[in-house]
């Protein structure tokens, strides 16, 4: 299989607990997204990766979040303290940066990690 | 007001109908996705375009720049094209920090 995976796919956890979640991207992309996603909402950005250097971090994404991406191919994200808030579907993607300007930037998505805070 | 916009919110359609599904966006945009998410979270990406006209299958992608408008159109449709449609921008000033509109849910009844 190709395309982007995500690990775990359903997570719960006790409020306060930490969670930590892994996407794999498809291998010769250089850019990596990370998205969440609540019930009836479109995604919101939350991050992205150009190779292992974090380019921009939405306002959403408190002190207690954190990403990786320490080799440039798979990426982590870390939630520490979870709150009954942050129970949403975390989403990933990845897409191959040409660098050519006015160039699209087509994002292929994995399946999702969805976390329930109890 | 959300920067992009669909509507409608949900739709239902029977077998073998046509569909259209609109976005509207306010923000400048370098190119526009159309993704399809079914139940349980995955994200399918149907089209990116900056301009004109797409046509992959049954799916038909349009946009105006200049309206700052797109349709997405499915023609005979099927019960298998149940899911939720999400149209997002690329924003012209930051087009990695996609914008994604509400989502469309449609469902086709057999």
């Amino acid at each position: 299989d190709t395309g982007v995976s995500q690990n775990p796919r359903h997570k719960i956890t006790k409020r306060g607990q930490n969670v930590t979640f892994r996407c794999d991207p498809i291998s010769e992309h250089n850019r990596l997204y990370w998205y969440r996603q609540t019930l009836g909402q479109g995604p919101e950005f939350l991050t992205y990766f150009q190779n292992e250097a974090q380019l921009e971090k939405s306002r959403l994404l408190s002190d207690r979040f954190s990403a990786e991406r320490p080799k440039g191919s798979f990426s982590t994200l870390e939630i520490q303290r979870t709150e009954q808030g942050d129970s949403a579907m975390y989403l990933c993607a990845s897409s191959f940066r040409r660098m050519v300007a006015g160039a699209g930037n087509e994002q292929f998505f994995g399946p999702g990690t969805r976390l329930t805070v109890l | 007001k959300n920067e992009v916009e669909q509507s409608p919110q949900n739709l239902t359609a029977q077998e073998g109908e046509f569909i259209t599904i609109n976005c509207s966006y306010s923000v400048g945009i370098s190119a526009l996705h159309w993704l399809q998410q079914h139940p349980g979270g995955g994200i399918v990406s149907l089209f990116m375009l900056s301009s004109g006209k797409k046509k992959h299958g049954r799916l038909i992608a349009t946009i105006n720049i200049q309206e700052k408008h797109s349709s997405l159109h499915i023609t005979a449709s099927h019960p298998r094209d149940s899911a939720v449609y999400i149209c997002a921008g690329a924003p012209k000033t930051s087009y990695d920090k996609v914008i994604f509109g509400p989502g469309t849910s449609l469902s086709v009844i057999p």
